[in-house]
């Protein structure tokens, strides 16, 4: 069974653009959770999308959005961006059916903002 | 939220049993407590899970006491490729936002 894929690996951007980011998840999977990395604040949690619906969001500023696909495909959009937006992006998907819930983590998307 | 302590580094050889303790104190009573192995420019992977007592898989143990404010990876004879960041969440699994991954502990493991 494949696992969560995210692309792009790498991805070089200058203040104020836009940039999306996209994560297929494990076949069968509905859930599909984002997080920020950064060394200083470490890993944080920027929202989870569950059957098409937003279901839980973390504390960052409106910027940062998503949303997810009826294939459970999702992408994560972060508009005008800033410096302090480079991080290592990263995507988990769970079946999210029941109390022993794992979280199955992607390679990340490295983004720069210069 | 239930906020977790580790220590930021530890240290071994190989193999030796290396273990790891996270402090949370205000855990609920719905709470799982979940290990994460991270290396770098990787995402986190899951190693064990529990609710109380011991579990135990092909390549880690974790010790839970009654009052589940602590818990314990325990890595038995670790290797060079066991050098990574590990993280210890504390919460109910499917509740995302509460959790939280914390500063993690960086194992060395050395020769």
């Amino acid at each position: 069974k494949a696992g969560v894929t995210q692309t792009p690996r790498y991805l070089i951007k200058t203040r104020g653009q836009q940039v999306t980011l996209s994560c297929s998840p494990i076949s069968g999977h509905r859930s599909v959770s984002w997080y920020q990395q950064t060394p200083g604040q470490g890993l944080q949690f920027l929202f989870e999308y569950f059957s098409e619906t937003q279901r839980n969001k973390g504390n960052f500023p409106g910027r940062f959005s998503g949303r997810q696909f009826s294939n459970s495909r999702s992408e994560m959009n972060v508009s005008t961006l800033e410096l302090g937006d480079s991080a290592l992006y990263l995507c988990a998907s769970s079946a999210s059916t029941g109390s022993f819930e794992k979280l199955f983590f992607g390679s990340g998307t490295q983004l720069s903002v210069l | 939220l239930a906020k977790t302590t580790q220590p930021i580094s530890m240290d071994s050889y190989e193999g030796q049993e290396v273990n790891i303790t996270c402090s949370h104190n205000n855990i609920a009573t719905n709470d799982y407590i979940t290990w994460y192995q991270q290396f770098p420019s990787q995402g986190p992977r899951f190693i064990i899970q529990g609710y109380k007592t011991k579990v135990t898989n092909e390549v880690a143990s974790l010790f839970i006491p009654a009052d589940r404010k602590s818990s314990t990876l325990s890595l038995p004879r670790v290797s060079l490729s066991d050098t990574a960041v590990y993280y210890c969440l504390v919460g109910y699994p499917t509740n995302t936002d509460k959790l939280i991954f914390g500063t993690g502990t960086r194992l060395q493991v050395f020769p």
